[in-house]
């Protein structure tokens, strides 16, 4: 079965410290995309960055970072410089499929709170 | 632009009630789909759409039927509603490969 783990369920930050969020996946799949979506108390999810598993590099975007590990399974997210805005639920997904099947599996999400 | 929008935002309607949820990408994209958002904030997928065909449908009941008019369109119409279909219901597209874009959400409340 494919599954995405987020193991922790609240977490909390001071603002402009860095924080880290995890995430483990399971697939036996080799070619897939990774994600974080972002969901504010707005509920709009918003895509904050994303990884293709045969990149070893891993992405960044501004003050989002990855850390992939694909033999690990892990991707987990840092936020660096963390704001008062970055306060959401945070969800790890993964897709795989091929063109017009492609399916998406989200993790049970990660609350995070900045404290100012 | 908004680029994946839904109608309505909020609905709440009596048990036993039919709904509808329109659902509507201006991204050219041929994959659509709609997920669930239950009271803990698990998002499940229901179903998708390519090219207005069926291609996912998960273990949802019969009372929820997907209908896609177009490829831009597609809307969730939901029979007979019953207390545990309250929830955030969510449409999505997405191209080929690669990430989804959602729409704002649909909050219906069941009484």
């Amino acid at each position: 079965a494919q599954t995405v783990t987020q193991s922790q369920p609240e977490m909390s930050v001071q603002e402009a410290e860095t924080v880290t969020l995890s995430c483990t996946y399971d697939t036996s799949e080799s070619n897939y995309y990774l994600f974080w979506y972002k969901q504010p108390p707005s509920r709009q999810m918003i895509l904050v960055i994303r990884q293709e598993a045969y990149k070893q590099q891993n992405a960044t975007e501004n003050r989002f970072s990855v850390n992939f590990q694909k033999a690990a399974k892990s991707f987990s997210l840092k936020i660096s410089d963390s704001q008062l805005g970055d306060t959401a639920m945070y969800f790890c997904a993964f897709g795989l499929g091929s063109s017009g099947t492609y399916k998406y599996i989200f993790g049970t999400g990660t609350r995070l709170k900045v404290l100012a | 632009d908004t680029a994946v929008s839904q109608t309505p935002k909020y609905l709440v309607t009596q048990m036993g009630n039919d709904k509808s949820i329109k659902c509507e990408q201006n991204l050219g994209h041929d994959t659509m789909y709609w997920y669930k958002q239950d009271s803990k904030k698990f998002l499940k997928i229901m179903f998708s759409y390519n090219n207005k065909e069926l291609i996912i449908n998960e273990t949802v009941p019969n009372r929820f039927s997907p209908k896609s008019p177009d490829k831009a369109h597609l809307n969730l119409h939901i029979n007979s509603l019953e207390l545990g279909d309250s929830a955030v219901y969510f449409c999505a597209s997405s191209p080929p490969v690669g990430w989804q874009f959602f729409g704002p959400g649909t909050r219906l409340t069941v009484l």
